[in-house]
């Protein structure tokens, strides 16, 4: 069956600028989750929805980062003006419920000059 | 000082090499622990899942947990060169977040 599908796959935008990384999690799926991975780290937790509700945002870094999930399927990313710092691959993931296996997208580099 | 520690190598072992990768951590909340492996320019793929202490084995791939040393390893038999990826340490607690800790990750090269 399909994976967890992420677009665009590149995103390269100037400072200051509105990005949004779509996410489309495995059909069925209930949860969602939101990683940032910078070069040669980890993936860092940004946060978490159950359905349709952000259920854990603690790892989004300041009100410049959004995130939704209108009809409980499709996440949406949003990052307000945008700063180099910003610059990394976005990764999403879904289970089918809060505590099982996360899959993992392949994620979105996102480049701000 | 990180939650989870993991040695970033990069590691290079010759083709046939038992490999073996670990990650300290910090938060004694934690009870799920996995080991994910990352190619390059590719989303994390799941490798190994364990709840709690003890080892687990699954063809060439053995994770142990040792949580009265807060300490996990991954051991990889018969090592190929198709195993030459990133390999991430995660781990999360048994309630609230589900959200996942990451190791730095390990660069790993299997040389034929």
């Amino acid at each position: 069956g399909a994976g967890v599908s992420q677009t665009p796959s590149n995103k390269v935008t100037e400072k200051g600028k509105y990005v949004e990384l779509r996410c489309d999690p495995i059909s069925g799926h209930t949860a969602l989750y939101w990683y940032r991975q910078s070069l040669g780290q980890g993936p860092e937790f940004l946060i978490y929805f159950q359905g349709t509700g952000a259920a854990d945002d603690s790892g989004l870094p300041n009100d410049r980062f959004f995130a939704v999930r209108p009809e409980g399927s499709v996440s949406t990313l949003k990052i307000q003006r945008t700063e180099r710092g910003d610059s990394a691959v976005y990764l999403c993931a879904s289970s089918l419920g809060g505590s099982d296996t996360q899959y993992f997208g392949p994620g979105t580099r996102l480049t701000v000059l | 000082q990180k939650e989870v520690e993991q040695d970033p190598g990069p590691l290079s072992v010759p083709e046939g090499a038992i490999v073996s990768l670990n990650c300290t951590y910090s938060n004694s909340a934690f009870q799920y622990f996995m080991w994910y492996r990352q190619y390059s320019r590719k989303g994390p793929e799941l490798l190994m899942y364990t709840y709690s202490s003890g080892n687990k084995e699954d063809g060439r791939f053995t994770a142990q947990v040792d949580k009265s040393s807060k300490y996990i390893s991954l051991f990889i038999r018969d090592s190929q060169p198709s195993d030459s990826a990133t390999y991430l340490c995660a781990m999360r607690n048994i309630q609230g977040a589900q959200k996942l800790v990451f190791g730095q990750g390990t660069r790993l090269t299997i040389n034929p």
